[in-house]
């Protein structure tokens, strides 16, 4: 399965800011997935990035809240915009895994609190 | 609304014993089956996936899909205490993952 690393692995914000998580794969993959773990809770999928195209977000999600880039194959960014404290969560990334369908492997996250 | 349906345990198991996991389904348009395992403070880390009704095995682990009933289950044989986790069943008819709350699983040495 590909490599995956994320950056910041933790942060403590301040509400009203905004933090930008990246997600960077060691293999050209087609398909991102962002979710949030919010604490003892499962994970939800927030948004699809497929590059070239418009990130698809789920229900309860939206774009102005949780933009995300894919400028590349092997790269994206979740920024969480305007930030309470009910954004503190572990925010995923994924990405498809190769020859099984439908597959995800997760990066290690990144541990949001805000205060 | 899809769902995935977990019981969140804890259930303890005695090493050595099998340790059953369960795992119910509600969008019956689902095609794809899996199970992570994740550690406290870890990511998921995918153990098993299955798409077709049966058993499906590797290791210690085997897999079992019933569609017609919408349930998934995990088997853990000979369990150690290093398979102490939290057990996530999800589910996927497209692109994303739903994901049940979980399972804890304790081994008891």
């Amino acid at each position: 399965s590909a490599v995956i690393s994320q950056k910041p692995s933790r942060d403590i914000c301040q509400r009203g800011t905004s933090l930008t998580i990246q997600c960077q794969v060691d293999s050209q993959v087609t398909m991102m997935f962002w979710y949030r773990q919010q604490p003892g809770q499962s994970l939800t999928l927030i948004a699809t990035a497929n590059q070239g195209s418009e990130a698809t977000y789920e229900s309860g999600f939206v774009i102005d809240k949780f933009p995300i880039s894919r400028p590349n194959l092997t790269f994206s960014t979740l920024t969480v915009s305007n930030m309470s404290p009910e954004d503190s969560s572990i925010y995923l990334c994924s990405v498809e895994g190769t020859g099984v369908a439908d597959t995800q492997y997760f990066g290690p996250g990144t541990r949001l609190t805000v205060l | 609304q899809k769902e995935v349906e977990q019981n969140s345990g804890p259930l303890s198991v005695p090493e050595g014993a099998i340790a059953s996991l369960n795992c119910t389904y509600s969008d019956r348009g689902s095609q794809s089956f899996f199970w992570y395992r994740q550690y406290s403070g870890k990511s998921p880390e995918l153990i098993m996936f299955i798409y077709s009704n049966g058993d499906k095995e590797d290791g210690r682990f085997t897999a079992q899909l019933n569609k017609a009933s919408q349930y998934v289950s995990l088997l853990i044989r000979d369990s150690q205490p290093s398979d102490s986790a939290t057990y996530l069943c999800a589910v996927t008819p497209g692109d994303g993952l739903t994901f049940g709350k979980g399972t804890h699983l304790i081994i008891q040495p």
